[in-house]
């Protein structure tokens, strides 16, 4: 029930194509959740975040699109960039914070 | 702004030893989550701290223990160290009001043998 998961396990997108990542949760509790981006010998950065009342939200080239009936939340990268590949991880918690629950990782190589 | 700091960046520990890894929150947040990161994995959460008590723990044994203090700077303190936590461990900050909004530090590795 708190297991996140996250697919592809890995991704190669040429430049200026759409990446796609797509996770699934089990918890109908989950009320928040966010997209993390993780070079190499960083922590993970806060990248985009939604909660479930609403369907997909936007921030420059980063889109989330929510189904909650699905139990399904996808990041869509436009124009995808070199400095775009990195690891995303999607996570989903309760807004207190408690007991995030992080997806296995996607790594994403944008070739220039 | 200073963002959310730890020490040290690199340790070598050996099996049975205890290891106490720090952490400096983001200025303006008073609550301060731990995460174990095992090489290709996503975090794992270990516990949180508010006003210097634990507000919420993972799936972690005993011998994983915190503290935060009135600064709100935190350790993760790990005792009878086994080999399987060698890992990354992450330390991320955020403010009451919006404690599910977490800040990343850079972790600390830490190394069993």
């Amino acid at each position: 029930q708190q297991q996140v998961k996250q697919s592809p396990q890995s991704l190669i997108v040429q430049k200026g194509g759409i990446s796609i990542i797509n996770c699934a949760y089990e918890n109908t509790a989950f009320d928040y959740f966010p997209w993390y981006q993780q070079f190499p010998g960083k922590g993970p950065a806060l990248l985009i975040a939604i909660r479930p009342d609403v369907s997909e939200k936007k921030e420059g080239r980063f889109t989330i699109s929510f189904n909650k009936s699905a139990k399904q939340f996808s990041l869509h990268i436009m124009d995808s960039q070199p400095g775009d590949s990195a690891t995303y991880f999607c996570a989903a918690s309760r807004r207190s914070g408690q007991n995030f629950v992080f997806g296995p990782g996607t790594r994403l190589s944008v070739l220039p | 702004e200073t963002g959310v700091t730890q020490s040290p960046t690199h340790l070598i520990k050996t099996r049975g030893q205890q290891v106490t890894l720090r952490c400096s929150s983001q200025s303006g947040h008073n609550t301060v989550s731990w995460y174990q990161q095992a090489l290709g994995q996503g975090p794992q959460f270990i516990f949180q701290y508010y006003r210097e008590e634990e507000n919420g723990r993972g799936n972690f044994p005993p011998r994983f223990s915190g503290l935060q203090f009135p600064n709100y700077s935190s350790e993760l303190n790990v005792n009878a160290l086994e080999l399987d936590d060698s890992a990354l461990y992450l330390c991320a900050s955020s403010p009451y009001q919006t404690q599910e909004t977490q800040y990343f530090g850079p972790g600390t590795r830490l190394l069993v043998l």
